[in-house]
């Protein structure tokens, strides 16, 4: 079973470059999202999709662009890297709506990006 | 103001000593529902239980056992007779009936020493 899969596990970017963190899931779940995490802040909520073709920003959405083209992906591109996204990066889905049937999140192994 | 708080920034343990992470949350809504997670040192984050605001029977599960009291705004877990393989992150989240996301605290990291 692949769950959440993200590609890539690691990446270093040099300021100013733009690259696409993939993540699919086999699921069939409406909502997927991205967080960053950082030491001492937690899991951060960059942007979430509650279905295909719908996106939304979340608490720390600036210098990210995200798309919902099918059910099954949700890419999350840096549009110009900076020293400040160096960071753990996550995708998680979940069946519906966090607040709707309390479905739990399943998350990807993560990506280490680093911005040089 | 963070939803979910988690005071306890590290924490270490002898093994099989007993060890309870607190988790405090707050929402205005009377449907919601809570969440722990485990985030081991490979890295991924495994999800270990979820509660809805109508429940407040604490439930125990092995070793783990959580503690959910709606009049303290608290949803607490407690290990009991750690064992090294629970040194990890663990984290404790909220998700609200009419909400898009997950609100998450900023984690609890369990050393347990052998």
């Amino acid at each position: 079973n692949a769950g959440v899969t993200q590609t890539p596990k690691f990446q270093v970017l040099k300021t100013g470059q733009s690259m696409t963190l993939q993540c699919a899931q086999d699921m069939n779940h409406e909502y997927m999202s991205w967080y960053r995490q950082d030491p001492g802040m937690g899991l951060r909520l960059i942007h979430y999709s509650v279905g295909a073709g719908i996106t939304d920003q979340g608490e720390v959405p600036n210098g990210y662009n995200v798309s919902r083209s099918t059910t099954e992906d949700f890419p999350l591109r840096l549009l110009s890297a900076a020293p400040s996204q160096t960071s753990v990066y996550f995708c998680a889905s979940s069946y519906s709506n966090p607040g709707t049937r309390g479905s739990e999140a399943f998350f990807g192994q993560g990506t280490r990006l680093t911005v040089v | 103001a963070q939803k979910v708080t988690q005071a306890q920034t590290e924490i270490s343990v002898v093994e099989k000593e007993d060890v309870t992470l607190d988790c405090v949350y707050e929402t205005r809504d009377t449907t919601y529902y809570l969440f722990w997670y485990k985030q081991p040192p490979s890295g991924e984050l495994v999800f270990l239980i979820r509660r809805n605001s109508f429940d407040e029977q604490n439930e125990i599960s092995g070793r783990y056992s959580w503690n959910f009291q709606k009049s303290t705004s608290s949803f607490n877990f407690t290990i009991t007779a750690s064992q090294v393989v629970d040194s990890a992150v663990y984290f404790c989240a909220l998700s609200e009936a009419f909400g898009n996301q997950f609100y998450f605290g900023t984690g609890t990291s369990l050393t347990v020493i052998p």
